[in-house]
């Protein structure tokens, strides 16, 4: 059972365009969550991540918000660049309760920038 | 620059023959994690290290056993791979456990099990 879904395996966007992510998550016990993007061959970075405290959180070109009722939250890029190809996981974990700390990760967005 | 190293990078063995790949740390971490990633699956977190104190998922099969010499260092050893081991095998660490702070990932060790 997935606590933590990225149901888009695949976007495609223009340069220049807005690049929209998206996550949803079913634990209402995650209270923390994060971004990392992925190129081949490399491990996971981290890039930008939010306290459920908040509902948006901003770093230059990316920006991510957070909808507890919904139990969603996106991960906004403009604008989009060529290098911002990869795929982007989702992260969530909990301060409390079973397994806490552990980060729980979706199956990842790939995008593709095109120039 | 401070980083998390995993050697080697791909790494090819035999089926039922014991492997081990391994982790290490420049940025002093407190917390050491071992994640399985499959194609087009989410990383799934096999074990952790908080320092010296080993912490097990609960669906983590046995095969799979860890060890940490000392704070940079982390091994993953599986007893005997199956054709179901070949995965990505992703290094983390982090400074805290539980709280506000990111993990930072190695750049993987991608198993083959032949």
């Amino acid at each position: 059972d997935q606590q933590v879904k990225q149901n888009s395996p695949s976007l495609s966007v223009q340069e220049g365009r807005i690049s929209i992510l998206n996550c949803d998550y079913t634990n209402s016990m995650f209270d923390y969550f994060l971004w990392y993007k992925k190129y081949p061959a490399e491990g996971p970075t981290f890039l930008i991540s939010i306290s459920s405290i908040k509902d948006k959180n901003e770093d230059g070109r990316f920006t991510v918000f957070l909808n507890k009722s919904a139990k969603h939250l996106s991960l906004h890029i403009v604008p989009s660049q060529p290098g911002d190809s990869a795929v982007y996981f989702c992260a969530a974990s909990a301060r409390y309760g079973g397994s806490q700390g552990n980060l729980i990760f979706g199956k990842g967005t790939k995008l593709s920038v095109k120039p | 620059d401070a980083m998390v190293i995993q050697n080697p990078r791909y790494q090819v063995t035999q089926f039922g023959k014991p492997v081990t790949l391994s982790c290490s740390q420049t940025l002093n971490h407190n917390v050491m994690y071992w994640y399985q990633q499959k194609s087009s699956q989410a990383p799934k977190l096999l074990f952790h290290y908080y320092d010296k104190d080993f912490n097990n998922e609960a669906d983590t099969p046995d095969n799979f056993q860890s060890r940490r010499p000392n704070t940079s260092f982390c091994f993953l050893d599986i007893r005997s791979p199956g054709l179901g081991d070949a995965a990505m095998y992703l290094c983390a660490t982090s400074r805290a456990f539980g709280g506000r702070t990111e993990a930072f990932f190695g750049q993987g060790t991608r198993l083959t099990v032949v």
